[in-house]
């Protein structure tokens, strides 16, 4: 399968635990995007990656987030001291973008990874 | 904050009858793009239309674009069962560095 997969697809956490979620990417996309969703809405922007570089992380939710790509290809979202507030799916994608910051492509999204925060 | 807003929030039609969902947005864009997600899934890319273009057509999709009233629809003919998913417009702005921002969605029900 050579789609954008995230692991693990379900993690059920006690309040104040961490949590990282791990994304790997289509292998010749340069852009990864990390988005949340909670039930009836749409995927809010939380930070982005072209190649190792993180061009966007002020949309993070607050300081407990965290997101790296250290070698231009996985990322990892790292959530500390969760809050069940921080219950959601997390999704991950990942494009093949140009240099410029403009004209975002499509985007494809793993099948995302659903937190629960008990 | 969420640009793109769908309307209507939900429909049910029957197998057969085409569906119309409509997206509003507010600032100039770059382009807009449907997608589609089944519940639990990620989502589904349907199709892109930049700001330049006015209408577009993908199978049984068609998707029209005005920027001057800043809206879009998303029309799918002839709906089956397997067309039941959550369906939201992106649009690409760049506005403050962010990419996609997504709608809340329309959730669509074909009833066989």
């Amino acid at each position: 399968d050579t789609g954008v997969s995230q692991d693990p697809r379900h993690k059920i956490t006690k309040r104040g635990q961490n949590v990282t979620f791990r994304c790997d990417p289509i292998s010749e996309h340069n852009r990864l995007y990390w988005y949340r969703q909670t039930l009836g809405q749409g995927p809010e922007f939380l930070t982005y990656f072209q190649n190792e570089a993180q061009l966007e992380k002020s949309r993070l939710l607050s300081d407990r987030f965290s997101a790296e790509r250290p070698k231009g290809s996985f990322s990892t979202l790292e959530i500390q001291r969760t809050e069940q507030g921080d219950s959601a799916m997390y999704l991950c994608a990942s494009s093949l973008g140009n240099q410029q910051p403009a004209n975002t492509g499509e985007l494809f999204f793993g099948e995302g990874s659903r937190l629960t925060v008990l | 904050s969420q640009q793109g807003e769908e309307d209507p929030q939900a429909l049910s039609i029957q197998e057969g009858e085409n569906a119309t969902m409509n997206c509003s947005y507010k600032t100039s864009i770059n382009n807009l793009q449907w997608y589609r997600q089944n519940s639990g899934r990620g989502l589904v890319h349907l199709i892109l239309i930049r700001s330049n273009e006015r209408e577009k057509h993908s199978g049984r999709l068609r998707v029209t674009l005005d920027t001057s009233k800043k809206s879009s629809s998303l029309l799918i003919t002839a709906s089956r069962a397997a067309d039941t998913a959550s369906y939201f417009c992106a649009t690409d702005a760049w506005s403050g560095n962010t990419p996609l921002v997504f709608g809340k969605g329309t959730r669509l029900s074909v009833i066989a």
